[in-house]
This record gives C-alpha cells, sequence and structure tokens, in this order.
C-alpha cells in the first residue's frame, strides 16, 4: 500500500485557471513534508517545507497547506512556464532513522497559454 | 555555487560490469542521499548518510555499496550491474536541522544492457 499518494496523475489547465493539486499519506509521526519542482531530464526543485496542521506556505503563484491526513498545492492563476511534475515527500518516524524520505509519484501540471 | 554535482550524465554498462557513480557538494551539508527514479515507481531511496564514516541503508539498497570519507563526497557503487538497474539516479544533500529540504543534482542516466 503506498504511503504517499498524490492526485491527479496528470493536469491540464489554461493560462489562469487556478486549481489544486493532492497529496494525502498514511505515515503516522510525520516529521516533515516536502513539496518539489520537478522539469524534464533535471533534478527535483525545493519548493516548501510543512511540519504540522494548519501550516501554510506561499511562492509566487504557489501555495500549501497541510492537514492531518493530507497537504493541498493550490495553484492560482498558472502561467506556462509552471508546467512540471510537481512531487510530494514524507519524513517520518521509523526504526532506524529519521532521514528517508518517502515520495509520492507526482502531478505532472501542462498549463496551456 | 555549483550545488550538488553529480558525474557522469549518461552511462551505458553491460550485464555483471561494476561503476561508480560520483556525487559531490560545495554547500557543507551533513546529510546526502542517493535515489533512484523509474517510470511510474517515483523517486525511491538507496542509502543515505547522516555525516562523514555514518551510512544507511534505504528502501532499495540490493546490488549498491556507498560510503562518506569527506563531507563532500558520497559515491553510490553499483557492484555488479544488472537491467533492473537501469534508472536515473540522483544524488541529494542538506543541512542539517529542521525546515531544510534537499538540493538534488541533475542526476545520472544509466542503462545496463
Amino acid at each position: 500500500e503506498d504511503q504517499v499518494t498524490q492526485s491527479p496523475e496528470a493536469l491540464r489547465l489554461q493560462e489562469g485557471e487556478s486549481s489544486s493539486l493532492n497529496c494525502s499519506y498514511t505515515v503516522s509521526g510525520l516529521r516533515g513534508l516536502f513539496w518539489y519542482r520537478q522539469d524534464p531530464g533535471k533534478g527535483p526543485e525545493f519548493l516548501f517545507t510543512l511540519y504540522s496542521a494548519g501550516e501554510e506556505k506561499e511562492k509566487e503563484r504557489l501555495k500549501a497547506t497541510l492537514t492531518k491526513k493530507e497537504s493541498f498545492l493550490h495553484i492560482t492563476a498558472p502561467k506556462p512556464e509552471d508546467s512540471a511534475t510537481y512531487l510530494c515527500a514524507v519524513q517520518y518516524n521509523i526504526q532506524g532513522g529519521s532521514e528517508k524520505l518517502v515520495f509520492g509519484k507526482g502531478t505532472k501540471l501542462t498549463v496551456n497559454p | 555555487n555549483a550545488g550538488v554535482t553529480q558525474t557522469p550524465k549518461f552511462q551505458v554498462l553491460k550485464t555483471g560490469q561494476s561503476m561508480t557513480l560520483q556525487c559531490a557538494q560545495d554547500m557543507n551539508h551533513e546529510y546526502m542521499s542517493w535515489y533512484r527514479q523509474d517510470p511510474g515507481m517515483g523517486l525511491r531511496l538507496i542509502h543515505y548518510s547522516v555525516g562523514a564514516g555514518i551510512t544507511d541503508q534505504g528502501e532499495v539498497p540490493n546490488g549498491y555499496n556507498v560510503s562518506r570519507s569527506t563531507t563532500e563526497d558520497f559515491p553510490l557503487r553499483l557492484l555488479s550491474a544488472a537491467p533492473s538497474q537501469t534508472s536515473v539516479y540522483f544524488c541529494a544533500s542538506r543541512r542539517g536541522g529542521t525546515n531544510y529540504g534537499y538540493t538534488f543534482g541533475s542526476g545520472t542516466r544509466l542503462t545496463v544492457v
């Protein structure tokens, strides 16, 4: 069973059409939830870290929120340059160490002009 | 700042060959990790390190070795390459403490024939 599930798998938006991406997780003892952006052929680029339910962070047109079971990445008035795959990852308490991040499979966002 | 540098960018190996993927960071980060990314599977943790001389296994460690003799370098060794190790490999690092995400390298695309 996947511990981190992202939906939808793919999303097509028109420029200016706001929407949200979802990341749900089933782990307990969450230490942090991370959002990354990945462009084709490149490594993931760090966007946000969220630590506790109710926390929100913003960067340009992106806003990330966190509840006890899921996180949302809201994209307001997106532009074509926001097209990318958005990855969610959770870090949680497990036996043997705390530096293990579990990634979701990502949401591929395409913004058409 | 160079950030996280991975070499080579592309590599083709024959089954049974061994090789080392290089990773170096110039940010004095304590934590370093190796991930592989496969279509439909997301990023999966291979090995990680919380400091020089300290390494541990991730989710998919079989067939790979790591060592961390310096803070800057974290090489990944493939002992006897298999077609199942065909993947894109990412190295990542972060500073200690909370609220810091990982910085990823640009990846090594490995094909085992």
